[in-house]
């Protein structure tokens, strides 16, 4: 079975610094690999998703991520942000070549000061 | 932009009493997601609809947790009786079919409380 590890539950940073939030993951067959973000009392939307193709995903709101097969991560990061940014971000993953349906991690709060 | 749809957002009940949630799916999204998330937590399968049966229960505490989509567009998620532990998020999701189930479409939530 695959699973998820989210480094830090925590991550403060300052407004317009860049930030990253680690993910690892645990599977020994392919896997597709998602982060999701979650506003305070609303359900979580897509960031972004690897799939296959280029290691180096974009997402919306300006973050991108990494897939590394060899340290089998895939951290999500933004070179600026905003005070909006301030939510939960879960990193999943599910297998390519089955059920689909993501295993997600425990999240990590990032908090954005002015 | 269609958006998957849930009521109530909100509900606080006694323990030992039931209580149901509502989840109306994105328009011809064949595939029905009920999540559980605690709080600290991400979100776990509690069971899966495709169309109007079910895929995935395995997750699902059948002694007091059922779901139904009876016609295979909304769905109902019902608790009963309710426990202390059953306080959480309850995310409903969508997707065009199981093969897109990587690109789900969550609505905001129910947050269930029980004193």
């Amino acid at each position: 079975a695959q699973s998820v590890t989210q480094l830090d539950s925590q991550v403060p940073v300052f407004e317009e610094a860049p930030v990253e939030l680690r993910c690892n993951y645990s599977s020994s067959v392919s896997v597709y690999l998602f982060w999701y973000v979650q506003y305070p009392n609303q359900g979580l939307q897509l960031l972004l998703k690897y799939l296959s193709g280029s290691t180096l995903v974009k997402g919306i709101n300006g973050f991108e991520a990494e897939f590394n097969k060899s340290q089998t991560s895939f951290h999500l990061r933004k070179p600026s942000v905003h005070i909006s940014d301030t939510a939960e971000y879960f990193c999943a993953v599910s297998l390519s070549g089955g059920s689909y349906i993501p295993t997600f991690g425990r999240g990590t709060s990032l908090i954005v000061h002015p | 932009e269609a958006e998957v749809a849930q009521s109530p957002r909100y509900k606080i009940t006694e323990k030992s009493q039931a209580v149901a949630f509502w989840c109306d799916p994105i328009s011809g999204h064949a595939t029905l997601y009920w999540y559980r998330q605690i709080l600290g937590q991400g979100p776990e399968l509690l069971v899966q609809f495709q169309d109007e049966s079910v895929v995935d229960d395995s997750q699902l505490p059948k002694d007091r947790f059922s779901a139904e989509r009876l016609k295979g567009v909304d769905s109902t998620l019902k608790i009963q009786p309710a426990e202390l532990g059953d306080s959480a998020m309850y995310l409903c999701a969508s997707s065009r079919g199981q093969a897109e189930a990587y690109e789900q479409y969550f609505g905001p939530g129910t947050r269930l409380t029980v004193t």
